[in-house]
């Protein structure tokens, strides 16, 4: 049973654009939830996780929205860039539970 | 400091043959989780050790195992490989005083295993 949802698989966007990555999780016990950036041939590497205590996290270009009530949150990417290519994963996991469970990635793909 | 790194990067095996992959973690680092990446799977979690101890494992059958060492390397083996083994297995260290699975994870490169 797949605990974290993400959609979408593939997105295309212009240069400068915003960039959109939602997921949706079942377990409310979920109380961290980090986005994770990965390139070809490199593991993931944290980019911005946020708690269930707060509903914006902000770091540069980078957003997380995240809706307690939804179960739901977002990653936002604002004026994205060429380097901004590559999959994203969405995660969530429960303090003291010593288990992340990712989403199925979403391959972003940014214009020149 | 030196990341993450994992050994061997790629490999090619037969079915029914058994693999050893390794992972020495980030210097300090006490918590070391393996993860198998696949297409259709995505990422998903094998098991989690801390200090020498497996803390939680995934929905994996027994044909996967792993343990750390006291310097906290970690190796995981897979016996009577299938070809559903097919995979990138990665590993990621994190740690502090307090670890959990929640402090930052950094992961290495990976291991490609193919399994013909």
């Amino acid at each position: 049973q797949q605990q974290v949802k993400q959609s979408p698989q593939s997105l295309i966007v212009q240069k400068g654009g915003i960039s959109i990555i939602n997921c949706a999780y079942e377990n409310t016990a979920f109380d961290y939830f980090p986005w994770y950036q990965q390139f070809p041939g490199k593991g993931p590497a944290l980019l911005i996780a946020i708690r269930p205590d707060v509903s914006e996290k902000k770091e540069g270009r980078f957003t997380i929205s995240f809706n307690k009530s939804a179960k739901q949150f977002s990653l936002h990417i604002m004026d994205s860039q060429p380097g901004d290519s590559a999959t994203y994963f969405c995660a969530a996991s429960t303090t003291g539970n010593d288990k992340i469970i990712f989403g199925k990635g979403t391959r972003l793909h940014i214009l020149p | 400091k030196a990341g993450v790194t994992q050994t061997p990067r790629y490999l090619i095996k037969t079915r029914g043959q058994q693999v050893t992959l390794s992972c020495s973690p980030i210097s300090g680092h006490r918590s070391v989780s393996w993860y198998q990446q696949t297409p259709g799977q995505g990422l998903q979690f094998l098991f989690e050790y801390f200090s020498e101890t497996q803390r939680n494992k995934g929905n994996f059958p027994g044909r996967f195992s792993g343990r750390q060492f006291s310097n906290s390397r970690s190796e995981m083996n897979v016996s009577t490989l299938e070809l559903g083994d097919s995979a990138l297995y990665l590993c990621a260290s994190s740690g502090g005083a307090l670890a959990s699975v929640t402090d930052t994870q950094y992961f290495g490169p990976g291991t490609r295993l193919t399994v013909l």
